[in-house]
């Protein structure tokens, strides 16, 4: 079936830092998206992608959707505390409306 | 913005008993929700997807018999646990797609269930 890998599997940061993480997969994708998932609540949408090339930002965070369709990255600039989470991509095949999720990568700023 | 809530947030049963975890569109139609599940420190698996007014299509390796879907209307979901056992126990997230488009599914806020 359909695979998203993730990485880095966690990450423990300093206030300030940026961060990157990123999603490959060996099958084509026609959306990319990141969620953040902060713990006992379900995901919320941070950045959502649809072409290849694309590169989105939202605030501090910006993303992009890989030429070849079967990767994307998240960078968080300045990270604060309240960046503190677990970060999902999600990708969706050509006629499907259901999500495929990343394994999620815990992101952890000390302040 | 658009919300969808779960009810119960959580809830524990004892092995054997069914549950019942609902899904509702508070303020969109959604003729399509989806319902995951996710074990601690892992991703969202989806298992089914739910279509109103008709049969749910289930994602290979999840009993059909055993989590029980049904989409009685334009905004609501529902799932049933049947014959509950410990190794159910898992955060059950669903998520809608506004009939009307134009944006990404929303979730709700995920069920903890607990079977002892």
């Amino acid at each position: 079936g359909q695979q998203l890998n993730q990485s880095p599997q966690s990450m423990f940061i300093q206030e300030g830092e940026d961060v990157s993480m990123n999603c490959t997969s060996s099958s084509i994708f026609n959306t990319w998206l990141w969620y953040k998932q902060d713990p006992g609540e379900g995901p919320v949408l941070l950045i959502a992608l649809y072409k290849a090339g694309e590169l989105t930002s939202n605030g501090r965070l910006t993303a992009q959707f890989g030429i070849t369709r079967k990767d994307s990255f998240l960078n968080i600039s300045a990270s604060i505390p309240s960046d503190v989470g677990i970060y999902f991509c999600a990708a969706r095949a050509t006629g499907r409306r259901a999500l495929t999720f990343g394994s999620g990568t815990r992101l952890q700023v000390q302040p | 913005g658009a919300v969808v809530s779960q009810h119960p947030s959580w809830v524990i049963c004892k092995s054997g008993t069914s549950v019942k975890i609902e899904c509702r569109s508070l303020d969109f139609q959604a003729t399509t929700m989806f319902w995951y599940r996710q074990f601690p420190k892992q991703s969202l698996m989806l298992m089914a997807t739910s279509n109103e007014g008709s049969k749910a299509t289930y994602e290979q390796g999840v009993e059909k018999d055993k989590f029980l879907i049904n989409h009685a209307s334009l905004t609501l979901s529902t799932l049933t646990v049947t014959s509950a056992h410990p190794e159910d126990s898992s955060f059950y997230i669903c998520s809608a797609y506004p009939v009307a488009g134009g944006t990404e599914a929303f979730f709700g806020q995920g069920t903890r269930l607990t079977v002892v």
